[in-house]
């Protein structure tokens, strides 16, 4: 079993829908988690980092941490079509210098 | 504006011939990290330095070295390639923290002729 499950996709939506992705992790030392997006043929660029369960809103991309569950989701809402891109969840333990655990990530097309 | 540059971003090489990945960062960040991306699979972490301190991860194959001569600059050497080391090279940046967010750079596709 992988320490962290993510749904490869493709995962498509219209222009304008609510994006919703998801993770969950078997691990509960993990601590700190991650939400990268990553375009075709490039590195990946940090969009969500949060610590604490809960929720975190920047602009229209919400993340969402269950540790409880073992859960992280990555909303983003009014998506337009330059949000097709693959995203990647990850997380680590404390103290374990750039080890991230990552998901396989998540395809996610937008339609017009 | 980039902040983590890796060159080139495509490199092709033979199978057996030594080939050299090369990363700099604005940043000015203590961590260097390099990673491997294969086709639709998660990036794994190579390796990483703290300033020049080198901490190799345990499964990374010898046939893969850094060298990190100062802050800004960061090379990956893969001495005799093969067809399994075709993939995604991602070289990362964090700040002096363990828990600090990673940066990452455009890549280096690798293909192995």
């Amino acid at each position: 079993q992988k320490e962290v499950e993510q749904d490869p996709g493709p995962l498509s939506v219209p222009e304008g829908a609510i994006v919703s992705l998801n993770c969950t992790y078997s691990n509960s030392a993990f601590q700190y988690f991650m939400w990268y997006r990553q375009y075709s043929r490039k590195g990946p660029e940090l969009l969500m980092y949060t610590y604490s369960s809960g929720n975190k809103e920047d602009g229209r991309f919400t993340a969402q941490v269950d540790k409880s569950s073992k859960y992280i989701s990555l909303f983003i809402r009014d998506s337009q079509p330059s949000d097709s891109a693959t995203y990647l969840c990850a997380m680590f333990i404390s103290d374990s210098w750039g080890k991230l655990q990552f998901g396989a990530g998540t395809q996610v097309v937008v339609t017009p | 504006d980039a902040m983590v540059i890796q060159n080139p971003r495509y490199q092709v090489t033979q199978f057996g011939k030594p080939v050299t990945l090369s990363c700099s960062q604005t940043l000015n960040h203590n961590v260097m990290y390099w990673y491997q991306q294969k086709s639709s699979q998660a990036p794994k972490l190579l390796f990483h330095y703290y300033d020049k301190d080198f901490n190799n991860e345990a499964d990374t194959p010898d046939n893969f070295q850094s060298r990190r001569p100062n802050t800004s600059f960061c090379f990956l050497d893969i001495r005799s390639p093969g067809l399994g080391d075709a993939a995604m090279y991602l070289c990362a940046t964090s700040g002096d923290s363990s828990n600090e967010k990673l940066f990452f750079g455009s890549g280096t596709q690798l293909s192995v002729l």
